[in-house]
């Protein structure tokens, strides 16, 4: 099946800095990829929906200029938490969708997540 | 707006038990796509199946079944003979046919299965 990368797997910031996390499907070109939040036994939460070449499309109550994401490439997305706080600790998830089109039973594939820490 | 409800926050058996996670859905598209995900410890989330609105057939994959009800907006998950490893966090979730295709997630159901 395809594969999408995150990286970091996890990362510790102090409050104030910035992160930055990036998706990579690396078998496959992804014109649509997405990003959720989940916060400790919670659900997952879209956050936005990242198109190559265009602007990302945030979900209501999510701040676009604290989530920065660039989708430059058919194959890397990045979110930059700009000067993060503790209470942007979270893991967060990337996904993206196979731009062939295809019909496959998935339509999204997952990273593996990145687990950020805010002290 | 799309909605999916797991009102099973969390379900413990002991294993070789069957249990079924239930899931129940909202949404105003006359077609759309229904799943479950399954989340072990480690984060990552593992696909295990889609349904499509117009396909009532119930499925079985092993171990796994799936009963889908239109007629009560529900998407039923059974795990029969459950095993140690089948402990995670399993999310139901819709998304619609055309457009994004953003994924609405249910709150997830932990299901622990004990020795």
């Amino acid at each position: 099946g395809a594969v999408v990368s995150q990286h970091p797997s996890w990362v510790i910031c102090k409050s104030g800095t910035s992160v930055k996390i990036e998706c990579r499907s690396l078998d496959f070109q992804a014109t649509t990829m997405f990003w959720y939040r989940q916060f400790p036994k919670q659900s997952l939460m879209l956050m936005a929906t990242s198109n190559e070449g265009s602007k990302a499309t945030y979900e209501q109550g999510v701040e676009k200029d604290k989530f920065l994401i660039n989708h430059a490439s058919l194959t890397l997305s990045t979110l930059t938490v700009t000067s993060a706080h503790p209470e942007d600790s979270s893991f967060y998830i990337c996904s993206a969708r196979d731009s062939r089109g295809q019909v496959i039973q998935e339509t999204q594939y997952f990273g593996p997540g990145t687990r950020l820490l805010v002290l | 707006a799309q909605k999916v409800t797991q009102a099973q926050t969390e379900i413990s058996v002991v294993e070789k038990e069957d249990v079924t996670l239930d899931c129940v859905y909202e949404t105003r598209d006359t077609t759309y796509y229904l799943f479950w995900y399954k989340q072990p410890p480690s984060g990552e989330l593992v696909f295990l199946i889609r349904r499509n609105s117009f396909d009532e057939q119930n499925e079985i994959s092993g171990r796994y079944s799936w009963n889908f009800q239109k007629s009560t907006s529900s998407f039923n998950f059974t795990i029969t003979a459950s095993q140690v490893v089948d402990s995670a966090v399993y999310f139901c979730a819709l998304s619609e046919v055309q457009g994004a295709q953003k994924l609405v997630f249910g709150q997830g159901t932990r299901l622990t299965i004990n020795p």
